[in-house]
C-alpha cells in the first residue's frame, strides 16, 4: 500500500544533542510536511516541501531545518534540541496544487520525540 | 487571518449516543473544509472532507455538511461506537497548501 513512513516511533535524546527524523513516502508526491504537535494541541505547521523549493513558515525557529534529498525523503533535523521541543512531529504529503480546492493531505504516524 | 474554531472537549458519551462536534470557521473566499481523526499514538487520518458549499462528506457513519451561510462544518455520526473514540481535528484550506487547524476535541466513548 501507498504511505507515509516515519522512523523512528519513538526518539529519545539529550538536551543539546542534534537529532534528525526522517520521513519517507511512497505516493510520488510533490509536496511534504512538518508538524510539530504538543500534547493536547492542534499541530503546527513548521515547513514543507514544493519539490525542491524550501518554504518555511515565519515563526519556525531557526534550530529546526530540513533537508530533501529526492521526491520520496525527507529529513528534519533539530540541531539543538531544548525540553520545549519535545512534541510528537508529523509528516505529511499532498499532490501538488491543481484547483482552488486543493489536495488531500495524508499523514505519517509520528515520532515522538523526548528530551532529557 | 482564516481561522477555525471548534467546541471544546472532552466529550464523553455512551456506546450507541448521537455524536455532534461543533466547528466554525473564518476565512474570505470559499475553503476547503476537512475533519481528522487522531487515534491514541497515531498521526492523523483524513476522516472527510467538503470542497464547496453544501457538499456534504461522508464516511464510517459520520458526515458533515458545509454551511457557507452559517460558516460551520459540523461533524455528526447518529450511533457512535467505543471504537471512535480519538481526538478530531477541524480544518480549512483556502488555495494554498497550509491546513488550518482547530484545537481539536479528543471524544472518550463508554461502554
Amino acid at each position: 500500500d501507498a504511505m507515509v513512513i516515519q522512523n523512528p516511533r519513538y526518539q529519545v535524546t539529550q538536551f543539546g544533542k542534534p537529532v534528525t527524523l526522517s520521513c519517507s513516502q511512497t505516493l510520488n508526491h510533490n509536496v511534504m510536511y512538518w508538524y510539530q504537535q504538543k500534547s493536547s494541541q492542534a499541530p503546527k505547521l513548521l515547513f514543507h516541501y514544493y519539490d525542491k523549493d524550501f518554504n518555511n513558515e515565519a515563526d519556525t525557529p531557526d534550530n529546526f531545518q530540513s533537508r530533501r534529498p529526492n521526491t520520496s525523503f525527507c529529513f528534519l533535523d533539530i540541531r539543538s534540541p531544548g525540553l520545549g521541543d519535545a512534541a510528537m512531529y508529523l509528516c505529511a504529503t499532498s499532490r501538488a496544487r491543481i484547483s482552488s480546492g486543493g489536495a488531500e493531505q495524508f499523514f505519517g504516524p509520528g515520532t515522538r520525540l523526548t528530551v532529557l | 487571518g482564516d481561522s477555525v474554531t471548534q467546541m471544546e472537549g472532552p466529550v464523553t458519551l455512551s456506546e450507541e449516543a448521537f455524536l455532534t462536534i461543533n466547528c466554525t470557521y473564518t476565512a474570505t473566499g470559499y475553503p476547503s473544509l476537512f475533519w481528522y481523526v487522531q487515534y491514541p499514538g497515531e498521526g492523523l487520518q483524513l476522516l472527510l472532507k467538503a470542497t464547496k458549499a453544501d457538499d456534504k462528506g461522508s464516511n464510517k457513519g459520520f458526515e458533515a455538511t458545509y454551511r457557507k451561510e452559517t460558516t460551520s462544518f459540523h461533524l455528526e455520526k447518529g450511533s457512535v461506537q467505543v471504537s471512535d473514540s480519538a481526538v478530531y481535528f477541524c480544518a480549512l484550506r483556502r488555495g494554498a497548501q497550509k491546513l488550518v487547524f482547530g484545537q481539536g476535541t479528543r471524544l472518550t466513548i463508554n461502554p
